[in-house]
């Protein structure tokens, strides 16, 4: 099984709404990622945690917090965001983080009004 | 820094051909290579990755080529089919552990 979920599938928010994005993943793997993918762009990495630990931030604002609960859920909470931030949100798992196959979910198509 | 570029940004094949595409990059220090399929509205999804120490891999329909000589990365698509039309994206490993991602190819396949 090489399943990454993630909730919602879609999402519409305000300006000054807080939501959260959520991504589960039961492969045992010890590695996951967030990642921002803009139309027609390859994805972009924001935050790696390995272990429960954040070990990456690609200077994501403030406005993007990352949360790791346990091993097997990522939540990436949102507040204040800009249209800008409009995106397709990617969550991704792998074995550890030494140069292993991440394995993608479907994505949080997320639009900011 | 690290990157990795593409050479072609389309390709359409007519159904039945092989289809080849791209991918170059700098810096070799990286180990691992992966290609990911991604189809509209879906999240990439992985479909054959290499080492270093390898110079091809073969797959079910798909095989990946590794060129360290000239940094030159290709995934081969035997007999294109219809549900192969997507974009698909060459990505390296990083020096953090991270994915490096080209920009991706949109394949096209004529009926």
């Amino acid at each position: 099984d090489t399943e990454v979920t993630q909730t919602p599938k879609h999402l519409v928010m305000g300006m000054t709404n807080k939501k959260s994005l959520k991504c589960e993943q039961h492969m045992g793997h010890r590695a996951m990622y967030w990642y921002k993918q803009k139309a027609k762009k390859p994805p972009e990495l924001m935050f790696v945690y390995s272990y429960e630990k954040l070990s990456i931030n690609e200077s994501v604002p403030s406005r993007f917090s990352p949360e790791c609960p346990n091993s097997s859920l990522l939540n990436l909470h949102l507040h204040a965001l800009q249209p800008e931030d409009s995106a397709l949100y990617l969550c991704a798992s792998s074995q550890d983080e030494v140069q292993e196959t991440q394995y993608f979910g479907p994505g949080t198509r997320l639009l900011v009004l | 820094g690290e990157s990795v570029g593409l050479h072609l940004p389309t390709l359409s094949v007519q159904e039945g051909d092989n289809s080849i595409i791209n991918c170059a990059y700098s810096n070799s220090a990286s180990d691992y290579f992966i290609w990911y399929k991604q189809e509209s509205g879906k999240g990439p999804q992985f479909i054959i990755d290499i080492r270093s120490n390898m110079d091809k891999r073969q797959g079910q329909r798909v095989t990946v080529l590794l060129n360290k000589t000239v940094k030159h990365l290709s995934l081969q698509i035997a007999a294109t089919q219809p549900g192969d039309s997507a974009v698909y994206f060459c990505a390296k490993g990083g020096s953090q552990g991270n994915l490096i991602f080209g920009k991706g190819t949109k394949l096209s396949v004529k009926p």
